[in-house]
């Protein structure tokens, strides 16, 4: 199984509709973090969560929210998807303070919206 | 804000040539520095990374990397590339001073090696 669990892979929605992609981790990583992968851009910083109590904004936070509903558990929701959230979407984990920074990825959630 | 570059948007070689990734960052101080790769239809892993020591770090298959701080560079090298290698690589930086949990990436360089 893999470290870091993304779920749907790949998701077709309207403009509108709410939509959840989550993530789970087997790496007991206290910290948990949502980026976003479009052509030319690069990784984006969402959200990231030091641990269950403790939820940051990264770069690109609006339109997007999270939960962090337990250490191995960390889901995105985008409230009312619009078409420009059309990208790929990565939940990644890392230690504390010593090992910050060394990702570990998941494989992905493409989400498209119409 | 910090911003990573990476000016090269892809690059194609022929297999057994060398290789050499520009990347620069903007920050002057205190810097963490990675390469990440992605091959083709799988998830980003760790290539590489700078802590601190010396400036010339080894990583998985042959790639290394050289931090130069006057040139703000981290540039990554591999002298003989092959087919496998064919993927999307991203440099990341993160700073103590911006939060180290800031890691900015850079927009990716797609290498394709042809056999």
């Amino acid at each position: 199984d893999a470290d870091v669990t993304q779920t749907p892979r790949n998701r077709i929605t309207k403009t509108g509709k709410r939509i959840m992609l989550e993530c789970s981790q087997t790496k007991g990583h206290d910290r948990m973090y949502w980026y976003r992968q479009d052509p030319g851009l690069g990784l984006r910083l969402i959200y990231y969560s030091f641990d269950v109590k403790d939820i940051n904004k990264g770069e690109i936070s609006d339109g997007y929210s999270v939960s962090r509903q337990a250490q191995a558990k960390f889901s995105l929701s985008l409230e009312s998807a619009i078409p420009n959230q059309t990208a790929l979407y990565f939940c990644a984990t890392s230690e504390g303070q010593s090992g910050a920074n060394v990702l570990t990825f998941g494989a992905g959630s493409r989400l498209t919206v119409l | 804000a910090q911003s990573v570059s990476q000016h090269n948007h892809h690059v194609i070689l022929s297999e057994a040539a060398s290789l050499e990734l520009g990347c620069n960052y903007s920050y002057g101080g205190t810097v963490n520095l990675f390469w990440y790769v992605q091959y083709p239809g799988q998830h980003l892993q760790l290539l590489l990374k700078y802590f601190s020591g010396d400036p010339l770090v080894k990583g998985i298959k042959g790639f290394e990397a050289e931090f130069i701080k006057s040139k703000f560079s981290f540039n990554l090298r591999k002298p003989s590339v092959q087919w496998s290698d064919t993927a999307e690589y991203f440099c990341a930086v993160s700073s103590y001073q911006t939060g180290a949990n800031n890691l900015f990436f850079g927009t990716g360089t797609r290498l394709t090696v042809i056999p």
